[in-house]
């Protein structure tokens, strides 16, 4: 399978806990978007990396959330110190540069904090 | 700006009926509007694009979507509803205001289809 793919797909933990999501985009692409989707809501923009440049955050993304794309392939999305009102569903997608921009998402990672 | 506004957040249809969902858009500049499909346990999809191309644009599985400027909709068709259909829509404008092309999701509308 070639498309978008996130590890885990559903994290339990405790408030407090540090947790850590990845995303592997599709290969060629070099953008990658994060997003967050509670329950009844649609996505909401969290960051976005050109290759291994993080060039926007939301206001959303408090202190305690970091995001980072090393080499300019996979991302990982860390929140540190979860929070009851973290629980969500975190979303990523990729985009290539040139030519069509649609973006393709991943199943994304169901996060339950306790 | 830009938003996108889904009018009705639950629609029931009966299978082999039309659909209509509906979707405004406020854009201060030509939009780029997508509908996105999310089945439950499965990630997006795109169903169609406007680019300001053609205005009514055809999507897979038998969807499509008419821009109206004039009326500032989006709104989504499909002339026969089947089971498969049932699912969330979303209708998301793109940000091209800022570099990015983030994505910028209504919240939602749950179609059920009735057999």
């Amino acid at each position: 399978d070639t498309g978008v793919s996130q590890d885990p797909r559903h994290k339990i933990t405790k408030r407090g806990q540090n947790v850590t999501f990845r995303c592997d985009p599709i290969s060629e692409h070099n953008r990658l978007y994060w997003y967050r989707q509670t329950l009844g809501q649609g996505p909401e923009f969290l960051t976005y990396f050109q290759n291994e440049a993080q060039l926007e955050k939301s206001r959303l993304l408090s202190d305690r959330f970091s995001a980072e794309r090393p080499k300019g392939s996979f991302s990982t999305l860390e929140i540190q110190r979860t929070e009851q009102g973290d629980s969500a569903m975190y979303l990523c997608a990729s985009s290539a540069t040139s030519g069509s921009d649609e973006q393709f998402f991943g199943p994304g990672t169901r996060l339950t904090v306790l | 700006a830009q938003s996108v506004t889904q009018l009705d957040s639950h629609v029931s249809v009966s299978e082999g009926t039309p659909v209509l969902l509906r979707c405004n858009y406020s854009s201060s500049y030509s939009p780029s509007l997508f509908w996105y499909v999310q089945h439950p346990n499965k990630g997006l999809q795109l169903l169609l694009k406007y680019t300001s191309a053609a205005t009514l644009v055809k999507g897979i599985n038998g969807f499509e979507a008419e821009f109206k400027k004039s009326e500032t909709s989006f709104h989504l068709t499909k002339p026969s509803a089947h089971m498969s259909d049932a699912a969330e829509y979303f209708c998301v404008v793109s940000d091209y205001g800022g570099a990015t092309n983030k994505l910028i999701f209504g919240t939602g509308t749950l179609l059920a289809v009735q057999p």
